[in-house]
C-alpha cells in the first residue's frame, strides 16, 4: 500500500497570505490528523477528521482550519500567515475509529513564511 | 491540563537496553499511551501503545503503572539505527474534544 502523501513538500509564503496543504491518507484509512512541528514548540496537535467531520481539535487559533473529503483526503488551510507559522506540517492517517492513536505519518510539508 | 515530561537526551551503546520514561498527568482515563520514533526529515513512526501494565511487540516493550502517571519505553539491545527522537503521546479530554499531546521528545544517541 502507498503511504501517506502530502503536497507540496516545500512552500514559501509571505506574511498575510493564505496557504492550503493537502494530505492523501493510506487507502482505507478514514481518520486524518494534522500536526505542526517546530523546534521551539515540538509536535502540536491541530485537529483530527473522521468521515468528513472534525472529531477532535487542539488549541490553535481559527486561522487554522481543515476539511476532509468523501474519499478521506484532507486539506488544511492557514489564513493570514504569520512568521510564527513557519513549521513542518505533518499529516497522519489511521484505520481505527476510536481509542487508539496508532497513526501513520506522511513526510510533511515544510512551510516558510517570510 | 495534561502535561508530559521526558528526558531531553540519552546516550547508549550498541547492544544495551534503553529505558525512556515519560511522566504524564491528567490524561484521559480510557485512552492508550503511545510512543513514536522520528528520524531526521521523516514523519514520526509508531512504535508501541498500551493502556496499562506491560505490552511487548517485536521492537519494544512498554511499561505502564496502575496510576498511569508515567510510562516507560524499553528498547532491548539497541543498534546504531535506533538513534532517533522518541516521543510519548497521551490524550487529554478538553471541552468535549480529545486533544493529543506529544512529549517534547527524547533524543537517543547510540554509540558503537
Amino acid at each position: 500500500k502507498a503511504g501517506v502523501t502530502q503536497t507540496p513538500r516545500y512552500l514559501i509564503k509571505t506574511r498575510g497570505q493564505q496557504v492550503t496543504l493537502s494530505c492523501s491518507p493510506i487507502s482505507g484509512h478514514r481518520s486524518v490528523s494534522w500536526y505542526q512541528q517546530t523546534p521551539g514548540q515540538g509536535l502540536q496537535f491541530l485537529f483530527e477528521y473522521f468521515s468528513e467531520t472534525q472529531r477532535n481539535k487542539g488549541n490553535f487559533p481559527g486561522r487554522f482550519s481543515g476539511r476532509q473529503f468523501s474519499n478521506s483526503r484532507s486539506e488544511m488551510n492557514v489564513s493570514t500567515l504569520e512568521l510564527g507559522d513557519s513549521a513542518l506540517y505533518l499529516c497522519a492517517s489511521s484505520p481505527y475509529s476510536t481509542g487508539t492513536y496508532e497513526q501513520y505519518f506522511g513526510p510533511g510539508t515544510r512551510l516558510t513564511v517570510t | 491540563l495534561a502535561k508530559t515530561t521526558q528526558p531531553i537526551s540519552m546516550d547508549s551503546y550498541e547492544g544495551q537496553e534503553v529505558n525512556i520514561t515519560c511522566s504524564h498527568n491528567n490524561i484521559a482515563t480510557n485512552d492508550y499511551i503511545t510512543w513514536y520514533q522520528q528520524f531526521p526529515s521523516q514523519g514520526p513512526r509508531f512504535i508501541i501503545q498500551g493502556y496499562k501494565t506491560k505490552v511487548t511487540n517485536e521492537v519494544a516493550s512498554l511499561f505502564i503503572p496502575a496510576d498511569r502517571k508515567s510510562s516507560t519505553l524499553s528498547l532491548p539491545r539497541v543498534s546504531l539505527s535506533d538513534t532517533a527522537v522518541y516521543y510519548c503521546l497521551v490524550v487529554e479530554i478538553s471541552g468535549g474534544y480529545n486533544k493529543l499531546i506529544f512529549g517534547a521528545g527524547t533524543r537517543l544517541a547510540v554509540h558503537p
